[in-house]
Order: C-alpha cells, then structure tokens, then sequence
C-alpha cells in the first residue's frame, strides 16, 4: 500500500539553526499536507501543497512540492524554542477517504 | 469558535469494561475520522465517515464501533476494552477526506 517514509526520526539542533526534514514515497501524491503537534495537543496544519514544483512559506517555515510527486521537503529557518515538537507529513490515499500519515520528525532544541 | 471538541480527556478504564469517545464539531465538515497515537509512532486510522450514516473502516478497526448519526458527531466506541487499547486516540474532521483535516486535543485513555 502507499506509504510515506519521513526522516530523521529526530532531530537535535540548537536555538538559531536552520532545519531540514523530508517524506518519501515511492507512489505519487497530488497534496502534500504538513503538520505540527505540540506535547499534549492534536496535529495542526502548518502548510499544504497542491503542485508539482510548489513552495510554499509560513514566516520561518518553507515546504516543497517535489517535481516527481514522490516526495516533499520543510525547512525551519532560525529555530526557537516553541519550534520543538513532532512534524508529520501526511498526503490524501488513491481513494481519497484517508490520509496517509508519515511517522513523524521529533524536534528537540539542545539546553 | 470550538472547532473540534473531544470529550472526555483522561480516562482510565479496567480491561472488559466499555466505554463511548465522543466527538463533535462545529464547522459542518462531511468528513470525520478517529485515530490513535501510540508512543513513537504516527497516527493510524480506526475508522472514518465520509457523512451522516455512511462509515468505513480504517487501518486499525478491530474492537472499536462507530456510527454517525448527525453530521456534527461522530463518537467512538471500546466494545471491550483491552490493554492494548491504551493510547491517545484523535479525532479529526474536514470538508471531504482528501482535504486537510482539523483535529481535537485527544482523549488519553489508560486501559488496566
């Protein structure tokens, strides 16, 4: 079945870095979803995209539409301290009544 | 504005025993959908409702029921509840299902 594959599993940056993290498929996906869940809260949706080739920004955070469909990137410029928590991405199945859900980047911000 | 709202909160439950999640919103969304969250790991789908009387299973649907009577709720039930069962379980809804979906802050339910 479809299957989206997020990396890295965690993440330990320092307060100002820039951060990266991707989902892979090896199916195509017309929308790619990204969402943000904080310790004790549901997901909520932070950028969605629509189109091959698209970026999209979000003040600090960016996110790509990969050109083959497979796959999909979001960047975090200048971390800070509220940026910690679990990033998942997330794109509609072939029925389109399910979205499938990577497993999620940890983000931890180094004392 | 409550968007989703889930209810209860915390539970803690012995094993055997049954219980209802509810759920509700109140953006006229089509589509709803339950999930659970367990520690480490993304979010897998129980079951799903594209409207009012129409529901389906998802990845995870053994011993849980649904139905959805009113387009506003959709609750969740643990027909027998297992230790297998405790989890965070999620509630979400969107306009149709291919469309990004708003989620409530979860019922964390503890089974003994």
């Amino acid at each position: 079945g479809q299957q989206l594959n997020q990396s890295p599993q965690s993440m330990f940056i320092q307060e100002g870095e820039d951060v990266s993290m991707n989902c892979t498929s090896s199916s195509i996906f017309n929308t790619w979803l990204w969402y943000k869940q904080d310790p004790g809260e549901g997901p909520v949706l932070l950028i969605a995209l629509y189109k091959a080739g698209e970026l999209t920004s979000n003040g600090r955070l960016t996110a790509q539409f990969g050109i083959t469909r497979k796959d999909s990137f979001l960047n975090i410029s200048a971390s800070i301290p509220s940026d910690v928590g679990i990033y998942f991405c997330a794109g509609p199945s072939r029925s389109n009544y399910q979205l499938i859900w990577g497993a999620g980047t940890k983000l931890i911000i180094k004392p | 504005n409550a968007g989703v709202t889930q209810t209860p909160k915390f539970q803690v439950l012995k094993t055997g025993q049954s219980m209802t999640l509810q759920c509700a919103q109140d953006m006229n969304h089509e589509y709803m959908s339950w999930y659970r969250q367990d520690p480490g790991m993304g979010l897998r789908l129980i079951h799903y409702s594209v409207g009012a009387g129409i529901t389906d299973q998802g990845e995870v649907p053994n011993g849980y029921n649904v139905s959805r009577s009113t387009t506003e709720d959709f609750p969740l039930r643990l027909l027998s509840a297992a230790p297998s069962q405790t989890s965070v379980y999620f509630c979400a809804s969107s306009p149709q299902g291919f469309q990004p979906q708003h989620f409530g802050d979860g019922t964390r339910l503890s089974i003994l």
